[in-house]
C-alpha cells in the first residue's frame, strides 16, 4: 500500500536557488525517512525523522515533520547540479508492528539547471 | 565497504524460465526486503524478512519466492516469470524493520526484462 505522497511529482530550478519538496502520508508513524535516487540506481538515504521530533538538519538539507497533518518536507539549499534526481519519502508504520518495513511515495523528480 | 550486492544487474529472459536474482549483505542486518519500481508506480515491496527463516509477503508477492537460510543472503526466484514481472528489482537490509536509524542499505538494482 502506498504511504507517502511526494509534492511536486517534478521540480526545475536554477542552480544556487532553494528546493523544497513535500510528503503526505496517512497512518500513524514511527518515523519518516528521505532518500534520494539518480537515474535507475540504488536508493540512497539521506535522513531520517522520529514522530517525537519536529526538524532535523544534515548538511544542506532540513526535514520538518507535522504529526498532527501527517506531512514532512524535505529543503534542499543552495542547490547544485548533483543534487538533480528523484527524492523519496519512506514511512515506518506502527500498525501491525510495522514488520513491513517501510512504505514509499512514488518520488519527486528535481531537476537543477546550471 | 558496507554494501549490499544484487546480481545481476540486467536480465533479460523468456517467458517461463526460472530465474533466481541474488542479493547479498556484509553488514549483519537482521532485516531484509525486495522492491520492484515501475513507472508512475514508485517502490512497492514484493516480500521481506525479518530473520533467518522468518519471511513474509509485502504488498505484490504473487509469482514471487524467496527464502533466508543465511543472515547474509535472501535471494528473490520467479519460478515461471511472466511478462508483466519486467521491472527494476531492488533488494534492501537495514538493522530493523523501522530502518532506524540508519535507513535501509539497497543494492544497485536489477533490470529485468521477459519476453
Amino acid at each position: 500500500s502506498q504511504q507517502g505522497e511526494e509534492d511536486p511529482q517534478a521540480l526545475s530550478i536554477q542552480e544556487g536557488e532553494n528546493a523544497t519538496m513535500n510528503c503526505s502520508y496517512k497512518t500513524s508513524i514511527n518515523n519518516l525517512q528521505w532518500y534520494r535516487q539518480n537515474s535507475g540506481r540504488g536508493l540512497v538515504h539521506l535522513i531520517l525523522i522520529r514522530s517525537n521530533e519536529r526538524e532535523k538538519h544534515s548538511g544542506r538539507l532540513r526535514v520538518t515533520l507535522d504529526t498532527s497533518k501527517k506531512s514532512s518536507s524535505l529543503l534542499i539549499t543552495a542547490s547544485r547540479a548533483a543534487d538533480t534526481a528523484s527524492y523519496f519519502c519512506a514511512t515506518a508504520s506502527i500498525s501491525g508492528g510495522g514488520a513491513d518495513g517501510l512504505t514509499f511515495g512514488k518520488g519527486t523528480h528535481l531537476i537543477i539547471q546550471p | 565497504e558496507a554494501q549490499v550486492t544484487q546480481n545481476p544487474r540486467y536480465l533479460i529472459t523468456v517467458t517461463g524460465k526460472k530465474l533466481t536474482v541474488t542479493c547479498s549483505q556484509n553488514m549483519n542486518h537482521e532485516y531484509m526486503s525486495w522492491y520492484r519500481q515501475d513507472p508512475g508506480l514508485g517502490l512497492r515491496q514484493i516480500y521481506y524478512s525479518m530473520n533467518v527463516e522468518v519471511t513474509d509477503k509485502g504488498d505484490v508477492p504473487e509469482g514471487y519466492k524467496v527464502s533466508r537460510k543465511e543472515k547474509r543472503n535472501f535471494p528473490l526466484i520467479l519460478e515461471s516469470p511472466s511478462p508483466n514481472q519486467t521491472s527494476l528489482y531492488f533488494c534492501a537490509s537495514s538493522f530493523n524493520h523501522r530502518a532506524a536509524p540508519h535507513g535501509y542499505t539497497f543494492g544497485s538494482g536489477t533490470r529485468l526484462t521477459v519476453v
